[in-house]
């Protein structure tokens, strides 16, 4: 398994102002995504955070809203910027640990709400 | 993009199986059922996968239809702590669609003392 560290747990911000999540994991993975689960809903997948480059996001999300960075092989960063009470989400880093690995592990998420 | 349907509720006496269905009709034949759960206030946990043929591990069983269009997961003892929402995901394992994963509603299941 892998042990993966969101930081925070959870913060209360207010409208306008920007968080940055981290997501730290034990030890190296090949691939680290950023999932959304807005109140009562599934999971939305937010970004592929691409280690050295620029992170793929999926349809609906884009770079000047949850900029990534992956600048090494075990942490990421998400930042929700210019936050608006909408915003208000879990937000989870996910990991693979190697390109024949099948299995993704989830980290606790980070409980955003915004005011 | 969803490709599975599943029920919104089941419940589930403790000690007995939990037969949670999945139709995945659409799937094509380089694609894997994946089922994860998530249990309240935590993160989803991988349960198993499968291709084609039936597999069972520590945690669960997955049974696959001969024609692929749906899948079967099956807790043999269903405990308390079995209480949870169960996804069932459909992928295509390579390049750069590895690692991703595209939730549906999932299944919230119920299990009673």
């Amino acid at each position: 398994s892998a042990v993966i560290s969101q930081k925070p747990s959870r913060d209360i911000c207010q409208r306008g102002t920007s968080l940055t999540i981290q997501c730290q994991v034990d030890s190296q993975v090949t691939m680290m995504f950023w999932y959304r689960q807005q109140p009562g809903q599934s999971l939305t997948l937010i970004a592929t955070a691409n280690q050295g480059s620029e992170a793929t996001y999926e349809s609906g999300f884009v770079i000047d809203k949850f900029p990534i960075s992956r600048p090494n092989l075990t942490f990421s960063t998400l930042t929700v910027s210019n936050m608006s009470p909408e915003d208000s989400s879990i937000y989870l880093c996910s990991v693979v640990r190697g390109r024949d690995s099948r299995e993704a592990f989830f980290g606790q998420g980070t409980r955003l709400t915004v005011v | 993009d969803a490709k599975t349907t599943q029920p919104t509720s089941m419940d589930c006496a403790e000690g007995r199986a939990a037969n949670l269905p999945c139709n995945h009709s659409t799937i094509s034949g380089n694609e894997y059922v994946y089922w994860y759960r998530q249990i309240h206030s935590q993160g989803p946990q991988y349960i198993i996968h499968g291709l084609k043929n039936n597999e069972t591990n520590e945690m669960a069983s997955l049974i696959i239809t001969e024609d692929r269009k749906s899948s079967t997961l099956i807790l043999p003892h269903a405990t308390l702590r079995d209480t949870a929402v169960y996804y069932c995901i459909v992928r295509y394992d390579r390049g750069s669609t590895l690692g991703r994963l595209y939730f549906g509603r999932g299944t919230q299941l119920t299990v009673w003392p």
